[in-house]
């Protein structure tokens, strides 16, 4: 069985400061790892996603995130926060054997403060 | 290339009613999923379809249902409408077939209000 589980439920930061968005998962098999964001009213936009290549992965807008096999974490960062950032943010996991089956954390509302 | 297109985009019912949603994925996607989003219970899978058949089920009850047509355009069903339904329901799209983990790509979503 999967799950993940998102440690904050709200994240708040000023502009220009470091964001960081806390993940851990739990998974039978190697999964697969993703971040969405959600903008009010909006879909769901694939950040960056860690299919077992490069631990460190590189996303849209600045994102990035490291898978961490020990500790079970995929944690986003982003050196510099942008007012447009402020969204819903999920972590997102699918093993081998969920098929194309997404799990997803509780999301995490990041606000940015002027 | 379009993205995935969801209608209609808004939508009011009253309890007992059923309701159909509709799915359009990106030309060339023959994977299609549906998720419900609701405040209290968060984004969850209700199921997949891949060439017209039914590869995964989420835990809903059967008055949930959908299918797939041969042009990979997917609608999803609720019957007998109950408030708990209200929900934003997301439908995703991607390129294998289960198993492969290819990365989804999300529509819009329909928002459906149950009063």
């Amino acid at each position: 069985a999967q799950s993940v589980t998102q440690l904050d439920s709200h994240v708040s930061v000023s502009e220009g400061t470091p964001v960081l968005l806390r993940c851990n998962y739990s998974s039978s098999y190697s999964p697969s790892l993703f971040w969405y964001v959600q903008h009010p009213n909006k879909g769901l936009q694939l950040l960056l996603k860690y299919t077992s290549a490069a631990t460190l992965v590189k996303g849209i807008n600045g994102f990035e995130a490291e898978f961490k096999k020990s500790e079970t974490s995929f944690h986003l960062t982003k050196p510099s926060a942008h007012m447009s950032d402020a969204a819903e943010y999920f972590c997102v996991v699918s093993d081998r054997n969920a098929g194309n089956m997404l799990t997803f954390g509780g999301g995490t509302r990041l606000m940015v403060k002027p | 290339k379009a993205g995935v297109t969801q209608t209609p985009r808004y939508l009011i019912k009253t309890r007992g009613q059923q309701v159909t949603l509709s799915c359009s994925p990106i030309s060339g996607h023959r994977s299609v999923s549906w998720y419900q989003q609701t405040p209290g219970q968060g984004l969850q899978f209700l199921f997949e379809y891949f060439s017209e058949t039914q590869r995964n089920k989420g835990n809903f009850p059967g008055r949930f249902s959908g299918r797939q047509f041969s042009n990979s355009r997917s609608e999803m069903n609720v019957s007998t409408l109950e408030l708990g339904d209200s929900a934003l329901y997301l439908c995703a799209s991607s390129l294998a077939a289960s198993g492969r983990r290819e990365t989804q790509y999300f529509g819009p979503g329909t928002r459906l209000l149950v009063l």
